[in-house]
């Protein structure tokens, strides 16, 4: 079965402090990424997607990910994160023909 | 554009009653999804409507967990009778039929307890 890995669970950083979220994925075939965000007491959001084209992919508010075919990665990255970044982010794979997959979630705590 | 809209935005219940969920997509989206997010993890599909059309259902625990989206826009999702594992947040999502159909657009949810 498909499945999508985040490794990190819980992320504590300063502000101004660079970020990477992890992202892993099982399967072969064409994917579409998504990375999903849900701050604290609204909705789930989407920060980016990738569905071909330039594997370095630039969402809202600073953030980027980068699909590596052969790691079957995606993962999320942040120069400089601030405290509104505060949040739980979900990396969701859409294989071809099947259903969104989303991984467990990080939660990320930015400290001024 | 208004968002993706979900009632109530919490439900308390004891276990072996019965629950009803509300969703109205965005408009003009087709596709109708309904998904399970347990605390600590992550959604979980349970069924996707295309119209008012089933594409896909096997995740849902059809002996208790039922779901309708008659006219092919707003859905219900019942719950019959209820168990504590079911306590979690029901979310809805939509997507267009037109352009980037594979975007799901995601409503508030409603966080269910079952005591």
């Amino acid at each position: 079965a498909q499945s999508v890995s985040q490794h990190n669970h819980h992320v504590i950083l300063s502000e101004a402090a660079s970020l990477e979220l992890g992202c892993n994925y099982s399967y072969g075939g064409t994917v579409n990424l998504f990375w999903y965000v849900q701050y604290p007491g609204q909705h789930l959001q989407l920060l980016l997607k990738y569905f071909s084209g330039d594997p370095l992919v630039k969402g809202i508010k600073g953030f980027e990910a980068e699909f590596i075919k052969s790691k079957f990665s995606f993962n999320l990255r942040k120069p400089s994160v601030q405290w509104s970044d505060t949040a739980e982010y979900f990396c969701a794979v859409y294989p071809n023909t099947d259903k969104l997959i989303f991984g467990t979630g990080t939660r990320l705590q930015v400290f001024p | 554009e208004a968002g993706v809209a979900q009632s109530p935005r919490y439900k308390i219940i004891e276990k072996r009653q019965s629950v009803a969920f509300w969703c109205n997509p965005i408009s003009g989206h087709a596709t109708l999804y309904w998904y399970q997010q347990i605390l600590g993890q992550g959604p979980k599909l349970l069924i996707q409507f295309q119209n008012n059309g089933v594409v896909d259902d096997s995740q849902l625990p059809k002996d208790r967990f039922s779901a309708e989206r008659l006219k092919g826009v707003d859905s219900t999702l019942k719950i019959q009778p209820a168990k504590l594992e079911d306590s979690a947040v029901y979310l809805c999502a939509s997507s267009s039929n037109l352009g980037d159909t594979d975007t799901q657009y995601f409503g508030p949810g409603t966080r269910l307890t079952v005591l």
